[in-house]
C-alpha cells in the first residue's frame, strides 16, 4: 500500500527562522505531489502543487517544495516564517487517477 | 465560483444514533473522495466517486458507513449506527475528471463528536 511519511509532527520556530518540513513517500510510479495548508479554523488549502518539469516549484506565501525522485521525496521549505504561517501542514501524494494518500501532518507554531 | 460546501459544519450525537453527512462539490467536478481524521492521526481515505459510480470504497471502514452520489452532484455519508470511534472530521474533495494532474479540493469538513 502507498504511504506517506511527514517526519515532524511538532514544529516550534521563531519569527524569521527558516522551515524545512520532510515529506517521504512509497509509490514506484507517476505521482503528482502536493502540500496542503490548514490554518485555525479554516479549510484544507492548497500550499503548492508538482506535477512535472522543474523539481522546485514554487507556491503561495513564499514556500517552496522540492521533488527528489531518487530519495521519494517532497520536502517543503521557507527561509523566514512568519507568525500567520503557524498551521497544520499536510503532504500529500496522487498517483493520477487515483485517490489522494496523505501524511500524518505536521503542526507548525511560529513565535512572535 | 463556490467551493466544496459540506453540511453540517459540527454534529455531536449519541452511540447508536444515525448522521448524515452532506458534501456538495464544485460545479462540473466529477470525482469526489471522502476522507476522515481522526484526532491527531492521518487523513485517511475513505472512498472516491467518479460521477455516481463508486470508483474505490476500500476506505470505507465497515458497513455501517454508506455513501451515495445519486445524480453525480453532491454526496451523502450515513453513519447508522454511529459508534465513539467514528468521532473525527469528515473531509470531502472534488476535482475535475479527464485530466491526469489536478488538484483536489477540499470542503471545511464536518466535526463529528460521538458520545
Amino acid at each position: 500500500a502507498q504511504s506517506v511519511s511527514q517526519h515532524n509532527h511538532h514544529v516550534i520556530l521563531s519569527e524569521a527562522a527558516s522551515l524545512e518540513l520532510g515529506c517521504n513517500y512509497s509509490y514506484g510510479g507517476t505521482v503528482n505531489l502536493f502540500w496542503y495548508v490548514q490554518y485555525p479554523g479554516q479549510h484544507l488549502q492548497l500550499l503548492l502543487k508538482y506535477f512535472s518539469g522543474d523539481p522546485l516549484v514554487k507556491g503561495i506565501k513564499g514556500f517552496e517544495a522540492e521533488f527528489i525522485k531518487s530519495k521519494f521525496s517532497f520536502n517543503l521549505r521557507k527561509p523566514s516564517v512568519q507568525w500567520s504561517d503557524t498551521a497544520e501542514y499536510f503532504c500529500a501524494v496522487n498517483p493520477p487517477g487515483n485517490q489522494f494518500y496523505f501524511g500524518t501532518g505536521t503542526s507548525l507554531t511560529v513565535i512572535p | 465560483e463556490a467551493g466544496v460546501t459540506q453540511f453540517p459544519s459540527h454534529s455531536v450525537i449519541e452511540k447508536g444514533q444515525t448522521v448524515t453527512l452532506r458534501c456538495d462539490p464544485i460545479s462540473g467536478h466529477d470525482n469526489l473522495y471522502w476522507y476522515r481524521r481522526v484526532m491527531g492521526k492521518e487523513i485517511k481515505f475513505l472512498l472516491h466517486f467518479v460521477k455516481e459510480s463508486k470508483q474505490d470504497e476500500s476506505g470505507m471502514p465497515n458497513n455501517r458507513f454508506l455513501a451515495e452520489r445519486t445524480g453525480g452532484t453532491y454526496s451523502t455519508l450515513k453513519v447508522q449506527p454511529a459508534e465513539l470511534e467514528d468521532s473525527g472530521v469528515y473531509f470531502c474533495a472534488s476535482s475535475p475528471l479527464g485530466r491526469g494532474h489536478t488538484e483536489a479540493f477540499f470542503g471545511q469538513g464536518t466535526r463529528l463528536t460521538v458520545v
